[in-house]
């Protein structure tokens, strides 16, 4: 299976900051990558599919980038709701395979 | 727009089997596939196979092999997902996912099992 390391674990920022995540695949994966932000209690939600695209309705501060093995996801400006765990999925290869999570909290 | 609603909680012992359902409203499941993914306590997201409704074939994660199966009724837009000889560390949220070229795009609300 392609294992999915993302980084950090955990991170505290203000409101306005630019708060950044990276993950990193085993394996060249290409731009097959998605990015979900689940909130306490709730589904995961899609948020940016294929390294970089922002799927509909998702609030344009929020960016995905990277290709092969790193990549990186992006607010640029931290909203109080924000707050969530955030997690990297790779799907080029079965079994797809999520990232550890990036719980994100605001100080 | 599509809404995948999912079964009720559900509490079992070890030993037996549960079944989860994921009923797709205001549409059908169309060319999508629907995944199925779990969440324990604290922890993080992991994949447990998925179904393409259409053809009826069904992919899953090897460590879930010979415990995990996944159907689906086209006629009802619903799809199952059966664990049996369910153990303590089989305590989750089990969620139904439909995924079309990119991402898992929509989900269902959630099921929570729990082994006791």
């Amino acid at each position: 299976d392609i294992q999915m390391t993302q980084s950090p674990s955990s991170l505290s920022a203000s409101v306005g900051d630019r708060v950044t995540i990276t993950c990193q695949a085993s394996q060249d994966i290409k731009n097959y990558l998605n990015w979900y932000q689940q909130r306490p209690g709730k589904a995961p939600e899609l948020l940016i599919y294929d390294a970089s695209n922002l799927e509909t309705g998702v609030p344009s501060r929020f960016r995905g980038s990277g290709s092969g093995t790193d990549f990186t996801f992006t607010i640029s400006s931290l909203l109080p709701e924000d707050i969530a765990t955030y997690y990297c999925q790779q799907y080029h290869t079965l079994p797809p395979t999520f990232g550890q999570g990036t719980k994100v909290e605001v100080k | 727009q599509v809404q995948l609603v999912q079964s009720g909680a559900d509490v079992k012992k070890p030993g037996s089997s549960v079944k989860v359902s994921c009923k797709a409203s205001g549409g059908t499941f169309s060319s999508h596939t629907i995944n199925w993914v779990r969440q324990a306590p604290g922890q993080g997201l992991e994949w447990m196979g998925r179904i393409i409704p259409l053809a009826g074939i069904a992919n899953y994660a090897q460590r879930f092999q010979g415990r995990v199966t996944i159907t689906a009724a086209k006629s009802t837009a619903t799809a199952y997902m059966e664990l049996s000889s369910l153990r303590f560390e089989d305590t989750a949220v089990y969620y139904c996912a439909r995924a079309g070229g990119h991402g898992m795009d929509v989900w269902g609300q959630g099921t929570t099992v729990t082994v006791s």
